[in-house]
């Protein structure tokens, strides 16, 4: 069974960079086929494509989030991060991570992790 | 990007009913449509992939249509676990895009 887990400060000062990671189980990140996504959730709103990065380090990052975002993978610990920087109070969501399936014909996010709500607030 | 827009934004039905939520594309996004369901405090789940491909381990009340432009996702007969708000997403252009959801609560 593919388990995702996020991890990282549930509080960050505005204008500092948030940090999560997302340890994966039942599943090598250094498996060809899969991309290892972020997507957030505004406090309720809908649902954001954060990017993806694949385990060769190759990325994409969503346009109106690039210049602040660093996504990079540790294949030795079968984990993946997220760094964004400058956050405001914008960035307050719930940050998921999830397993990315893509192909010629099939693109989804097949597991997901539960979850981390992170605050921007002084 | 490409905007998804979902109708309706929330609806109201009985168990055993029966559920059709549509979605639409601003441009053609051939069959790359996904489906998601989400409960509160809860993690999206994917239901229906490639716009009508059950994923694996989800009853067969669920299925989806369309192309294009155009989708539908439609529970045959709505069971009291699927009150949930539900997702269509586009992964067709580089950018992948969600609708704004649809919620489906108890009459």
């Amino acid at each position: 069974q593919v388990q995702l887990q996020e991890s990282g400060p549930g509080l960050v000062k505005p204008s500092q960079t948030l940090s999560l990671t997302c340890t994966v189980s039942g599943a090598s990140i250094s498996s060809g086929g899969f991309y290892w996504s972020w997507i957030r959730q505004l406090p309720g709103q809908g649902l954001e494509w954060i990017g993806y990065i694949h385990y060769t380090g190759g990325t994409f990052y969503n346009p109106s989030l690039k210049s602040r975002l660093v996504m990079s993978v540790d294949t030795s610990r079968n984990r993946f991060s997220l760094k964004l920087t400058s956050v405001t109070a914008a960035d307050t969501a719930v940050y998921y991570c999830a397993r990315t399936v893509y192909s010629d014909h099939v693109r989804d996010f097949d597991y997901w992790g539960q979850g981390t709500l992170v605050t921007v607030s002084s | 990007d490409i905007p998804m827009t979902q109708s309706p934004s929330s609806l109201s039905a009985s168990v055993g009913d029966r559920v059709t939520i549509t979605c639409r594309a601003s441009e053609n996004v051939n069959t790359y449509l996904n489906w998601y369901q989400q409960k509160p405090g809860k993690a999206p789940k994917l239901l229906i992939y490639s716009a009508s491909k059950l994923q694996t381990g989800v009853p067969s009340r669920f299925s989806g249509s369309g192309a294009a432009t155009q989708f539908t996702l439609t529970i045959s007969s709505l069971q009291p676990e699927d009150f949930a708000t539900y997702y269509c997403q586009q992964t067709y252009t580089t950018l992948w895009t969600f609708g704004h959801g649809t919620k489906v609560e108890v009459k």
